[in-house]
Parts: structure tokens; C-alpha cells; sequence
């Protein structure tokens, strides 16, 4: 079945230092959407990447999709304790895309 | 303010017991999903419905069941046929008249065994 993995599991970070996740995906997406799960909280979206090779900046986050969308990255620039938590992606599913599938997630700490 | 209501944030159920997970939302949205999220790991699919009278299983449906009378409301009964129910379950929504729409989630409810 669809698989979508993500690493590393789990990340720490001394605050200031960069922070990249990779999102690997066992089949071709139409899109993927990024969001941060705080702890103790709920997923909330970050972003939607939709065409190959897209970037996206949100501040100082960048999103990559990649030419063969089946992969994507999330890159934290000097970190901040603010970015504590959670980072999944999560792609269309096989049923043309009313469901989704989530990867397991990168769990991001900073140390202050 | 709109959003999605998940009720009750904490919940407690004993051996041999149903017990049902609300999730209300006010965004008008026509697509509803029940997730379920087990410590450090990611968000597994349980349900999802993309309009009223409607639903279809996801990857672990077995032991849940749901159903979908209204619009805003899509409810998780979580039943003794589900060993291991001890997770933390999120209610998410979706617009689906508009493409590649993101979901929002709810505050999610906690389940516990006795």
C-alpha cells in the first residue's frame, strides 16, 4: 500500500542551529501539505506544496517539493524554541485524494 | 468563532464498554476525518466522510465505528471489539468544494482503559 516515511524520528538542536526533515513517498502526489504539531496539541497547517520542483519561504522555513513529487523537505534556519514539536507531511490517498496519508512525523527539540 | 469541537477532551472507559467521541464543526465543511494517534508516532486514518449519510474506513477501522447524520456533526463510538483503545484521538475537517483544501483539527480527546 501507499507508504509516505519521513526522518530523521526524532532531531536535537541547539537553539540557532539549522533543522531539515525529509518526506519520502512510495508512490507520485499531486501535492503535499506540511503541519506542526506543538506538544500536548493539534496538528496545524503549514503549507501546501502542488507543482514539481516548487519552494516555498514561510519566514525562516523553506518547503521544497521535488521534481519527481514523491519527496519533499521542510528547512528550519536558525532555530528558536518556538519551533518545538512535531513536523508531519501528509499526501492524497489512493481514494482519489479524499484521503489523506500522514508519515510518522520528525520530532523536532531546542535546547535553549 | 468557527472551528471544530471535539468533546470531551478527557475520557475513561472500562472493559466490556462503548464509548463515543463527539466532534462538532461550525466551518460548514463537507468532508470529516477521525484520526487516532498513539505516543510518538503519526496520525492513523480510522474514518472519514465526505458528506452526510456517508463515510468510509480507513486504515484502521476495525473496533470503531462512526456515523453522519448532519453536516457538523460526525461521531466516533469507540467499541469493547477495540483491544487496545488507549490513544489520543483528533477530528479533522475539510473543504472539499475548493481543490487540495487543508484539514483543521480539533483539540482531540484523550482515551484511557480503567
Amino acid at each position: 500500500g501507499q507508504q509516505v516515511m519521513q526522518i530523521p524520528q526524532y532531531q536535537h538542536v541547539q537553539e540557532g542551529e539549522d533543522f531539515t526533515t525529509y518526506c519520502n513517498s512510495s508512490t507520485t502526489l499531486s501535492n503535499i501539505q506540511w503541519y506542526k504539531q506543538r506538544p500536548g496539541g493539534h496538528p496545524v497547517f503549514l503549507i501546501q506544496l502542488v507543482k514539481s520542483g516548487e519552494v516555498k519561504k514561510q519566514k525562516r522555513l523553506t518547503f521544497q517539493f521535488g521534481e519527481a513529487k514523491k519527496n519533499s523537505s521542510l528547512h528550519i534556519t536558525a532555530t528558536q524554541t518556538t519551533d518545538v514539536g512535531t513536523y508531519f507531511c501528509a499526501g492524497p490517498g489512493k481514494n482519489y485524494g479524499q484521503n489523506f496519508v500522514f508519515g510518522p512525523g520528525t520530532r523536532l527539540s531546542v535546547l535553549p | 468563532d468557527g472551528g471544530i469541537t471535539q468533546s470531551p477532551k478527557y475520557l475513561f472507559r472500562k472493559e466490556g464498554q462503548n464509548v463515543t467521541l463527539s466532534c462538532e464543526q461550525n466551518l460548514n465543511h463537507d468532508a470529516m476525518y477521525w484520526y487516532r494517534q498513539d505516543p510518538g508516532q503519526g496520525l492513523r486514518l480510522i474514518y472519514y466522510s465526505q458528506i452526510v449519510n456517508d463515510f468510509q474506513k480507513g486504515d484502521i477501522a476495525e473496533g470503531y465505528s462512526v456515523s453522519r447524520e448532519k453536516k457538523e456533526s460526525f461521531p466516533l463510538t469507540v467499541t469493547s471489539a477495540q483491544k487496545n483503545p488507549t490513544a489520543f484521538y483528533l477530528c479533522a475537517s475539510r473543504d472539499r468544494a475548493v481543490g487540495n483544501q487543508p484539514q483543521h483539527f480539533g483539540d482531540g480527546t484523550r482515551l484511557s482503559i480503567l
